[in-house]
């Protein structure tokens, strides 16, 4: 079985300031994790993955994001909020040996001039 | 590159009509397919997925149906639409490869009158 939280229905963030939207997630086997992006009225852009390696992975549009496994914690972080990355983001874990991913509920992220 | 088409991009239908709702991937061979609809609070349900032609599996038994008659194309069907039917379907596909991510469509918007 695989699922995957995210606690915030919507983070606030001013321009400028660093952001992190957060995501855990539980799986048996092991992680293939994913951050989507969705803007209004539109299909969801892939943003970045961790499939193994380095902890750090750094994605589209200067978003990254960080595994944790200990603490099965996989979140996506930006040092420097836009007022364009206002949109919902989704986390998505799969299991390795899967061909379905689960989706998190999504967070609304509004950044703020 | 890869692209990923859907048709049609807003679509207005009374109930117990039919639906017809297409997919189709470009520059890319074997790929998962997926449908999926997401409701007004966000989150997304996997509808139908296929892992190669004619072999559809379903997520969630309902009044829809999906085929794939060929490698790169996708289609979400109803004989008679209901008004919980109403969402954005969303078609997405992956590589074959275990680490790749999803990719969507721009999505189609159907509302059931």
């Amino acid at each position: 079985a695989q699922s995957v939280a995210q606690p915030e229905d919507q983070v606030n963030v001013a321009e400028g300031n660093p952001l992190t939207v957060k995501c855990t997630y539980s799986v048996s086997g092991n992680p293939y994790l994913f951050w989507y992006v969705q803007y209004p009225n539109r299909g969801l852009q892939f943003l970045l993955k961790y499939i193994t390696g380095d902890n750090l992975v750094k994605g589209s549009y200067g978003f990254e994001a960080e595994f944790n496994k200990s603490q099965t914690s996989f979140h996506l972080k930006k040092p420097s909020a836009l007022v364009s990355d206002s949109a919902l983001y989704f986390c998505a874990v799969r299991d390795g040996g899967s061909y379905i991913p689960t989706f998190g509920r999504g967070t609304s992220l509004i950044v703020h001039p | 590159s890869q692209t990923i088409h859907q048709w049609p991009a807003t679509l207005v239908q009374p109930v117990g009509s039919p639906l017809s709702l297409e997919c189709t991937v470009e520059g890319t061979s074997n790929p998962n397919l997926y449908w999926y609809r997401q409701a007004a609070g966000r989150g997304l349900q996997l509808l139908f997925y296929s892992v190669g032609i004619g072999q559809i599996s379903s997520e969630v038994p309902q009044n829809l149906s999906a085929s794939r008659p060929q490698d790169r194309q996708f289609i979400l069907s109803s004989k008679k639409l209901l008004l919980s039917d109403s969402g954005f379907y969303l078609c997405a596909w992956r590589g074959a490869s275990g680490g790749s991510g999803q990719y969507f469509g721009p999505g189609t918007r159907l509302t059931v009158t």
